[in-house]
Order: structure tokens, then sequence, then C-alpha cells
């Protein structure tokens, strides 16, 4: 299995700012990514964190809404910018390891915009 | 389709009783599907998985059977305890094709 930290693990943010969050895994893996957990939903792919290059976002998700960066194999950071009550979610990051390829989830940033 | 149809959305037993959530998919690339179990204010946690070149995998009070030619694949919980009260979510994946989880179900074990 994979340890993974986030942090923030919750927060309370204005209108129109923005908040990073970081994630930071124990052990080296093959892929990072980051969800989104509307409250009482189900989990839907930000994008997958490439270590060294640009993310690759799924359909509606764009990179200047969510910056995400993965300067190496075990950190990765994404950004929720110019933000709306819309965007009050939990944000997941997850893991791929190198040994199964089972994907195991942080605990969630919970972000509630005000 | 890459769609996975989870039901039911909610499930309420008697402690002692044995859930049964059930997943359904349509896309035959899907190689892997896995169980999360999410408790309130958690990140969901791998529960069991399987593959399909089994039917049934145990793991615990944990069961998971599938089924190929039909495409769906179920969680059962014998003996559940109210412990067991959480969101469950399938997922499948494989090939290029990245995770795919349902819409969830919520459990509730009556002490």
């Amino acid at each position: 299995s994979a340890v993974i930290s986030q942090k923030p693990s919750r927060d309370i943010c204005q209108r129109g700012t923005s908040l990073t969050i970081q994630c930071q895994v124990d052990s080296q893996v093959t892929m990072m990514f980051w969800y989104r957990q509307q409250p009482g939903q189900s989990l839907t792919l930000i994008a997958t964190a490439n270590q060294g290059s640009e993310a690759t976002y799924e359909s509606g998700f764009v990179i200047d809404k969510f910056p995400i960066s993965r300067p190496n194999l075990t950190f990765s950071t994404l950004t929720v910018s110019n933000m709306s009550p819309e965007d009050s979610s939990i944000y997941l990051c997850s893991v791929e390891t190198l040994a199964g390829g089972e994907l195991f989830f942080g605990e969630g940033s919970r972000l509630t915009v005000l | 389709q890459q769609q996975v149809k989870q039901s039911p959305q909610s499930l309420i037993v008697q402690k002692g009783g044995i859930p049964i959530i059930n997943c359904a998919y349509e896309n035959t690339a899907f190689d892997y599907f896995p169980w999360y179990q999410q408790f309130p204010g958690k990140g969901p946690a791998l529960l069991i998985a399987i593959r399909p070149d089994v039917s049934e995998k145990k793991e615990g009070r944990f069961t998971i059977s599938f089924n190929k030619s039909a495409k769906q694949f179920s969680l059962h919980i014998m003996d559940s305890q109210p412990g067991d009260s959480a969101t469950y979510f399938c997922a499948a994946s494989g090939g290029t094709y990245k995770y795919i989880f349902g819409t969830g179900t919520r459990l509730k074990v009556l002490a």
C-alpha cells in the first residue's frame, strides 16, 4: 500500500481566491491523480499529474482553473483557482502503486467556498 | 460505454445480515474491479479487488462475486456489523482506461 498525506485537510475560503492542496506519498508511485467528490456523490477524475510535464485533464476540467504540478515521483499539488461556491467539494489525491497497480487515496481536502 | 452502474443507492440491514451491492459494466476492456469503503470525513479505502480470471474472492467477511459473461460483479458482507456502516464504491479499470467509479451505496447496519 501507500501512505498519502494531504494538506490542508479542510479550509474555508472566500470567493475569488485560490487554494493550493499538497499531496505527499511515502513511496515512489507510477501515477498520481486528483479527484473531486461533491457532497454525497461519487468520485470524478480531474486530471492525471504527470511528472515533469503538464497534467492530463479530463473533459470538463481545464488547466487555468485547476493547475497541477508534479515535480517528482512522490509529490503533487492541485490549485483551485478563482474559487466560487460551486467549487465547494472534497479534493482527493490518489496514487497507483508500482507493485500491483492498485489505487489508493489520501484522506481528502474538504474545501468550502463562501 | 465506460459507465459502471451500481445499485442499490442505499441499504439498511440488521446486524448479522448479508448486504449485497451490485455493479454492472459494459466495457469488456476492463480487467480489474476493486471495491472501496468510505467513512464520513475520510478518503476511500481499498477493500477488496478481483480480476476476471476468477469468479469469487474472499477476504475476511468480504466476498466479491464476478460474472464475466453478464459483466456484473457484487460485494457481499458476511455477518455485517454496525462498524461496516459506510459508503461503498465499486470501480473498474483496464488497458488504457482509467478507473471508473460507481455512484456509491450508503450502507447502514443496525445494532
